[in-house]
């Protein structure tokens, strides 16, 4: 049973350049989360995704965004990247009813120079 | 707002017990979480309560929940140096249509042989 992945483990970036991240739910899951956590800190909410649309966001601005696919991935886009956007990003998934837990993926590690 | 509190170090011998605490301001929180992060990886989720509950315990896993106080904690028996690692605290927010994690800044077992 394939849990959480996501892709890539690692990006360089440079400022002002745009990025796409990927992850794919836990089988059986319909409900993906995106987190930012940058070091020495814990994971801040950016978004939820379900039915593809945007059911729920954090204190975050509109450079982030993301998208659900129908089959459940999701993708993370983050615009006009600054420094203090290198962080670890992590996806988890969980489904929707039943107030059923939050699984992570691994992350992906964004640095920009 | 919310906002979820953790020691930030704690440093125990092997076969002690560990005791980590973490207060938290939403008393409306459904359910309450720990999850363990070790070095370059993502959350693993350990083990979570729910709000109406004093006590769960899981193995060497006990959690107890004073929600008078907004306390929770997560001790762990007989610990072991594979038990190294970041500890985080977190508690759900229930939005409108979704519900978002707010994670404490995590607390760091050291665990020596």
């Amino acid at each position: 049973d394939a849990g959480v992945t996501q892709s890539p483990t690692h990006l360089i970036k440079t400022r002002g350049q745009q990025v796409t991240l990927r992850c794919s739910p836990k089988s059986g899951h319909d409900t993906v989360s995106w987190y930012q956590q940058a070091l020495g800190q814990g994971p801040q909410f950016i978004f939820q995704y379900y039915e593809e649309e945007e059911r729920q966001r954090g204190n975050f601005p509109d450079r982030f965004s993301g998208h659900q696919f129908p089959n459940y991935s999701s993708e993370l886009n983050v615009n006009a990247l600054l420094l203090g956007d290198s962080a670890l990003y992590l996806c988890a998934s969980s489904l929707a009813r039943g107030s059923q837990p939050q699984h992570f993926g691994d992350g992906t590690r964004l640095s920009i120079l | 707002g919310e906002d979820v509190e953790q020691s930030l170090f704690l440093s125990v011998r092997e076969g002690d017990s560990s005791v980590i605490n973490c207060t938290y301001t939403d008393s409306s929180s459904t359910y309450l979480y720990w999850y363990k992060q070790e070095p370059g990886a993502g959350l693993q989720l350990l083990t979570y309560i729910f709000s109406n509950m004093d006590m769960k315990q899981d193995q060497r896993l006990t959690v107890l929940l004073n929600k008078k106080d907004k306390h929770l904690s997560l001790r762990i028996a007989d610990t072991q140096t594979g038990d190294s690692a970041i500890y985080f605290c977190a508690e759900s927010m229930v939005g409108q249509a979704g519900t978002a994690l707010i994670f404490g800044k995590g607390t760091t077992l050291s665990v020596s042989s």
